[in-house]
């Protein structure tokens, strides 16, 4: 069975520093990796996605991500955080051998001016 | 283009009524999702279709939870007897295909049991 792992509940940074939010999953074979970003109100938007190929993933709002396999990581980063980045942050892990992607517990971002 | 949208946005019931929550998917979606996301938690899992057969019901969490989905469109989940823990946002997501693909969510229906 799939399962992701997301260690921080909150994570609070200062306006213009960079982020990094972590994800492990547990897969035995090649997963497909999703980053959603929920803004308060909000359905899940998604940030970026790993299937295949390269590792570094580019995301929209100027997200990127880092596929590790043998860490069984991927991490979210930003260099540069902006107020408007405030947000829950999911990370999910999908397969061919299941049809229902597993959702983390998510990441609550807070950023301070 | 439309995306996945949801009626009502707000849902206020008194326990013990029954309740009816609609999604409209992104047309072509063959795979839709229902989640709960109560208040400071992650997303739970309720049930998925294929087109409209529901494979896996395995995260409703009662037998008070059924959904239908009918011409391969439109779902709705209906919580019968409601109980003051069915308090929650209820998301819906459709996806081209499953498991492998992107979701693609609508903005929720928060149902408040008083």
């Amino acid at each position: 069975a799939q399962s992701v792992t997301q260690p921080d509940i909150h994570i609070t940074v200062s306006e213009g520093a960079s982020l990094e939010l972590r994800c492990n999953y547990s897969y035995g074979a090649t997963p497909y990796l999703f980053w959603y970003v929920q803004s308060p109100g909000q359905g899940l938007q998604l940030l970026l996605k790993y299937f295949s190929g390269d590792t570094q993933v580019q995301g929209i709002k100027g997200f990127e991500a880092e596929f590790k396999r043998s860490q069984s990581s991927f991490n979210l980063r930003k260099p540069s955080v902006h107020w408007s980045d405030a947000a829950e942050y999911f990370c999910a892990v999908g397969s061919g051998g299941s049809y229902i992607p597993t959702f983390g517990r998510g990441t609550s971002l807070i950023v301070h001016p | 283009g439309a995306g996945v949208s949801q009626s009502p946005s707000n849902k206020v019931t008194e326990k013990g009524k029954d309740v009816e929550l609609r999604c409209d998917p992104i047309s072509g979606h063959t795979a839709l999702y229902w989640y709960r996301q109560s208040l400071g938690q992650g997303l739970e899992f309720l049930i998925y279709f294929q087109g409209n057969s529901a494979p896996d019901k395995s995260g409703l969490p009662s037998d008070r939870f059924s959904a239908e989905r009918t011409g391969g469109s439109v779902s709705t989940l209906t919580i019968q007897r409601t109980q003051q823990e069915d308090s929650a946002v209820y998301l819906c997501a459709s996806s081209l295909y499953t498991g492998t693909d992107t979701q693609y969510f609508g903005p929720g229906t928060r149902l408040t049991v008083l």
